[in-house]
């Protein structure tokens, strides 16, 4: 089965750094997907992590542990327009399906 | 590039009625595209796998008698919810996948479901 854990709610003040834990039990794991919702849309594409360590995209960081299950999506320099839900997301199988966590609703304040 | 569209983004239809969703990868040719549900303040939950030319594989609890799926091109994939109930009423969203970019999923923009 999948499994796919992260925090439910998170709270941040504008210009900080905050890190979103996601802890997964996928069979077939192929790789790991961040992704950003905001109400009422469709998510978009944060990162995706297939081998271990960090991969920097400008203020969006993602780590990924395989033999630990852990990765996290890390946000600097806060902005307002950054409270949204982000996703994690483990790939498995042929077909590369996705498993989506819960969900962390992150709100920044000013 | 790797734009998916859905349509409608909004549908509100009366308890008994079937509602058709489209949904189209409009710059590339999709391998395979997913369908999810999203009720409020949950996640995406697979509903089904389509495969151009092939028979989707839906996901344990998904009745496939309900949520029929016709994927008839590497471009078009179909959802057509027979029979609607206010229990249907949900955001579903679709993905379009190619193999060609690390089987990255693009979604479409969702269609938001109202059943009366």
């Amino acid at each position: 089965g999948q499994n796919i854990d992260q925090p439910t709610e998170m709270t941040a003040t504008e210009g900080a750094i905050v890190q979103i834990n996601c802890t997964y039990q996928t069979s077939g794991f192929n790789g790991l997907f961040w992704y950003q919702q905001h109400a009422g849309e469709a998510p978009t594409f944060l990162s995706y992590n297939v081998l271990d360590g960090l991969e920097e995209k400008g203020r969006f960081s993602s780590f990924l542990s395989r033999s630990k299950g852990y990765s996290y999506l890390l946000l600097k320099e806060l902005q307002m327009k950054d409270s949204a839900s982000y996703l994690c997301a483990g790939s498995s199988g042929s077909a590369r399906q996705l498993t989506f966590g819960s969900g962390t609703q992150l709100t920044v304040l000013p | 590039g790797a734009v998916v569209s859905q349509h409608p983004s909004r549908v509100i239809c009366k308890s008994g009625t079937s509602v058709k969703i489209e949904c189209r990868s409009l710059d590339f040719q999709a391998t395979t595209m997913f369908w999810y549900r999203q009720f409020p303040k949950q996640s995406l939950m697979l509903m089904a796998t389509s495969n151009e030319g092939s028979k989707a594989t839906y996901e344990q609890g998904v009745e496939k008698d309900k949520f029929l799926i016709n994927h008839a091109s590497l471009t078009l994939s179909t959802l057509t919810v027979a029979s609607a109930h206010p229990e249907d009423s949900s955001f579903y969203i679709c993905s379009a996948q190619t193999i060609h970019q690390d089987y990255e999923q693009y979604f479409g923009p969702g269609t938001r479901l109202t059943v009366t």
